[in-house]
């Protein structure tokens, strides 16, 4: 079945600890997102993909770095996390002349 | 002013009653339109979209789209308190393919 995943869906993690956030889709779309959303508040973009090999920043300022060496994988690294990060990270795909945009679970990360 | 604004509500509707949903964007040169419902510590799942005037319905939701004035609405007919949830307007605008969020509306469906 076509899906997009995202592991963990939890971390607690402490100060200063490299972390990555793995997202990967089986929907065969080129384009991949990331977007940051703090409890009641906007979702705010992060990063995005076109394709392999292609990924800018996006509008809201973040430490975090993203790649795209395969199509279905866009991963998110934070050298050294902060509590400043905790916020829950969401990742989405898209296909399509529209840009209907599909949503993984999320990640919830807590730096203590 | 904000590219995308909703009422962040909360918006509280009867069960069985009609709730509407206001959303206005900045950039006139948008294309397409997408609503979102997120339940609380979940993420946003796509409803419907929308990208020529008029009416689009699915099931019990109706988007209206007036590219003159705008805004986007959205309409739950018969609404059920599972519909209570944020409800996200997102607008892709003219140039690319990101989308910008509004704040979402919170509605209520009281039984």
């Amino acid at each position: 079945e076509a899906d997009i995943y995202q592991t963990p869906r939890y971390l607690v993690i402490g100060t200063g600890k490299k972390i990555t956030l793995e997202c990967s889709q089986t929907m065969g779309h080129d384009k991949m997102y990331w977007y940051q959303q703090d409890p009641g508040m906007e979702l705010h973009l992060i990063h995005y993909s076109y394709g392999v090999n292609s990924t800018e920043k996006g509008d809201l300022s973040s430490e975090s770095t993203v790649s795209r060496i395969r199509t279905e994988h866009f991963p998110l690294t934070l050298e050294s996390a902060r509590p400043s990060h905790t916020s829950q990270y969401l990742c989405a795909s898209s296909e399509g002349d529209y840009n209907e945009q599909f949503f993984g679970p999320g990640t919830r990360l807590t730096v203590l | 002013q904000k590219e995308v604004e909703q009422n962040s509500g909360p918006l509280s509707v009867p069960e069985g009653a009609i709730a509407s949903l206001n959303c206005t964007y900045s950039d006139r040169g948008s294309q397409s339109f997408f609503w979102y419902r997120q339940y609380s510590g979940k993420s946003p799942e796509l409803i419907m979209f929308i990208y020529s005037n008029g009416d689009k319905e699915d099931g019990r939701f109706t988007a209206q789209l007036n590219k003159a004035s705008q805004y986007v609405s959205l309409l739950i007919r018969d609404s059920q308190p599972s519909d209570s949830a944020t409800y996200l307007c997102a607008v892709r605008g003219a140039a690319g393919n990101k989308l910008t969020f509004g704040g979402g509306t919170r509605v209520l469906v009281k039984p």
